[in-house]
């Protein structure tokens, strides 16, 4: 089953903790992203990657890193959380960019104390 | 800038109609999207029109796109229980940020 699969589905962190919420896709995309959803404001992109080695920031990417070694796995890294980012995150992955066919994950809630 | 603006909050009797508006800013975007999210889920693509259309049928969604105004709309058909969720509009944005501009989300509550 094609499917975007992001981990945990829930955290609950402190402040000042690392953390890392993963994402993988199965069906061969290119394009991955990462948004946060706040009641709202609609979501809103973190960052993006075209293909393997290549991100790129989107409107927030403050406080966030991202990489892509392997095209299935974008993981979203935390290097010090803070309770601004609380926030559902959802990942995103399609074939290309323009493609309508963009899937999401099902979010990862996270609350940084 | 760009910016998608919805409005947050629709109530309808079931059996009835929906429509759920949108006004949209990048004149250049190439799709516009309807994505439904129910509660505790992601994002399902429920539907989408290619800029150069003005109307998209899929049984009973209907999307209206008025390019003129900036306007897109959804409707359903025969609103069910089901369809109870929050639709958010969304824009691809050309600016060469790639990526998908999105309303706030309108939350349609379906009441018998």
């Amino acid at each position: 089953e094609a499917q975007v699969t992001q981990n945990p589905r829930y955290l609950i962190t402190v402040t000042g903790k690392k953390l890392t919420v993963t994402c993988s896709q199965n069906m061969n995309h290119e394009y991955m992203s990462w948004y946060r959803q706040d009641p709202g404001l609609g979501l809103r992109q973190i960052y993006y990657s075209m293909n393997v080695e290549v991100t790129d920031k989107g409107d927030v990417p403050e406080g966030y890193k991202v990489s892509r070694k392997e095209k299935r796995n974008f993981p979203l890294i935390l290097e010090s959380p803070s309770p601004n980012q609380t926030s559902l995150y959802f990942c995103a992955s399609s074939l290309g960019f323009g493609d309508e066919k963009l899937l999401f994950g099902s979010g990862t809630q996270l609350s940084v104390l | 800038g760009e910016d998608v603006e919805q409005s947050l909050f629709l109530s309808v009797r079931e059996g009835d109609s929906s429509v759920i508006n949108c006004t949209y800013t990048d004149s250049s975007s190439t799709y516009l999207y309807w994505y439904k999210q129910e509660p505790g889920a992601g994002l399902q693509l429920l539907t989408y029109i290619f800029s150069n259309m003005d109307m998209k049928q899929d049984q009973r969604l209907t999307v209206l796109l008025n390019k003129k105004d900036k306007h897109l709309s959804l409707r359903i058909a025969d609103t069910q229980t089901g369809d109870s969720a929050i639709y958010f509009c969304a824009e691809t944005f050309s600016g060469g940020y790639n990526k998908l501009i999105f309303g706030a989300g309108t939350r349609l509550a379906v009441h018998p």
